[in-house]
């Protein structure tokens, strides 16, 4: 069984679109996090939700609105979408109110986000 | 949160020992120290965490000098398998897990 899933795994879409990011953990996690890997590979945190409460939210455009229906899922809306967007996003879990270091992350497989 | 130095990358060979060493000068005293490791096309996976002297589970081991300035984690008669971005990220347990470049090692047949 996957523990963090997230679907599509690959998204295509043109500029302008309006797209969604799905996730579902399994492992009964508290908290739940979106990250974006740019071009250059870097890892970056966008937000993460304990018990669907918005704990962390970083300088994200207002176009990015994560969605948090129930503890095990964290979805990601995306309005108006830009090229610089275009990304691979990761959920990400884990126990507890913890961010991190008090728990390990698990993470999902990744959305690659292109953007035309 | 500790800013950390580690190579942008490595090379190695089937069979050989490891070993990356992370530097973080400024780590403070709450704070943890954890590598993670990822593969193409997937997500970061946790390997090993610790705080002082080491720690050693059935992937890695982590070796911390008492100054807790810098860490070396240390990998075993890596495989090709291994092939993979690492990471260390140092915080204290209200810390978020904010990634740096990592290093990207290649081990070669």
């Amino acid at each position: 069984d996957t523990a963090v899933s997230q679907t599509p795994k690959y998204l295509v879409t043109q500029m302008g679109n309006d797209k969604s990011i799905k996730c579902e953990q399994n492992l009964g996690h508290d908290t739940m996090y979106w990250y974006k890997q740019d071009s250059k590979k870097f890892l970056k945190i966008m937000f993460s939700y304990n018990n669907k409460e918005l704990i962390i939210n970083e300088t994200v455009p207002n176009r990015f609105s994560p969605k948090s229906p129930d503890k095990a899922h964290l979805n990601l809306h995306i309005n108006s979408l830009e090229l610089g967007d275009s990304a691979v996003y990761f959920c990400a879990s884990s126990q507890g109110r913890g961010r991190g270091f008090n728990s390990p992350l698990h993470f999902g497989n990744g959305t690659r986000l292109t953007v035309t | 949160l500790a800013k950390t130095t580690q190579p942008i990358s490595m090379d190695s060979y089937e069979g050989q020992e490891v070993n990356i060493t992370c530097s973080h000068n400024n780590i403070a005293t709450n704070d943890y120290i954890t590598w993670y490791q990822q593969f193409p096309s997937q997500g970061p996976r946790f390997i090993i965490q610790g705080y002082k002297t080491k720690v050693t589970n059935e992937v890695a081991s982590l070796f911390i000098p008492a100054d807790r300035k810098s860490s070396t984690l240390s990998l075993p008669r890596v495989s090709l398998s291994d092939t993979a971005v690492y990471y260390c990220l140092v915080g204290d347990l209200d810390n978020d897990m904010r990634f740096g470049a990592g290093t990207r090692l290649t081990v070669k047949p």
